[in-house]
């Protein structure tokens, strides 16, 4: 089962950032939260992963709060490009993926 | 660098007929996944390999599927025989075992299975 809780759909205005919640309360010290992606009709597609700083790369930031029980996915300018499922899936080292539902991101033109 | 390949990109079969798929991993990736993503669901593991071996088929449904890695580079899945509930987009990653690697998966863009 997935240790993760997330919406099941968020809509976004293009060009506003697209703040993506999840919950993980039940996380131990050491996994780590990670986010895939997936396109509509493609495989799904790393965006990023922390352990309890912040991380940023080129797609987007990760923000987990001090308590590790949450974070926050953050794409700052998001395009129509960006429409896909998010999933927050919290693992350690290289255990299996093991994916919820995730959230529905749609950006409105 | 060239992604995750799989083939078909599609298929679509009778119950309990037969079917393979096929993957091939980034070069290098030691390790070879298989998920089942069944229409509205996120991806579910069947099978995991490191090289030629089996590190993880808990999930695999034994009784019909079947996975091989032969040489511990391209991998094919089977179903025999196939059943309705087999519908589904099947869906192949590789992944790095660099120590130090962040152990992301880069997946291939799947094989939709209709059975009818």
């Amino acid at each position: 089962d997935a240790k993760t809780t997330q919406p099941p759909s968020m809509d976004c205005a293009e060009g506003r950032a697209a703040n993506l919640p999840c919950n993980h309360s039940t996380i131990s010290g050491n996994e780590y939260v990670y986010w895939y992606r997936q396109i509509h009709s493609q495989g799904p597609q790393y965006i990023i992963h922390g352990l309890k700083n912040n991380e940023t790369n080129e797609m987007a930031s990760l923000i987990i709060t001090e308590d590790r029980k949450s974070s926050t996915l953050i794409l700052p300018h998001a395009t129509l490009r960006d429409t896909a499922v998010y999933y927050c899936i919290v693992r350690v080292g290289d255990e299996k993926l093991t994916f919820g539902t995730g959230t529905r991101l749609t950006i409105i033109p | 660098e060239a992604g995750v390949a799989q083939s078909p990109r599609y298929k679509i079969i009778e119950k309990r007929q037969s079917v393979a798929f096929w993957c091939n991993p980034i070069s290098g990736h030691a390790t070879l996944y298989w998920y089942q993503q069944i229409l509205g669901q996120g991806p579910k593991l069947l099978i995991q390999f490191q090289n030629n071996g089996v590190v993880d088929d808990s999930q695999l449904p034994k009784d019909r599927f079947s996975a091989e890695r032969l040489k511990g580079v391209d991998s094919t899945l089977k179903i025999q025989p196939a059943k309705l509930e087999d519908s589904a987009v099947y869906l192949c990653a590789s992944s790095s075992d660099r120590w130090g690697s962040s152990y992301e998966q880069y997946f291939g863009p799947g094989t939709r299975l209709t059975v009818t």
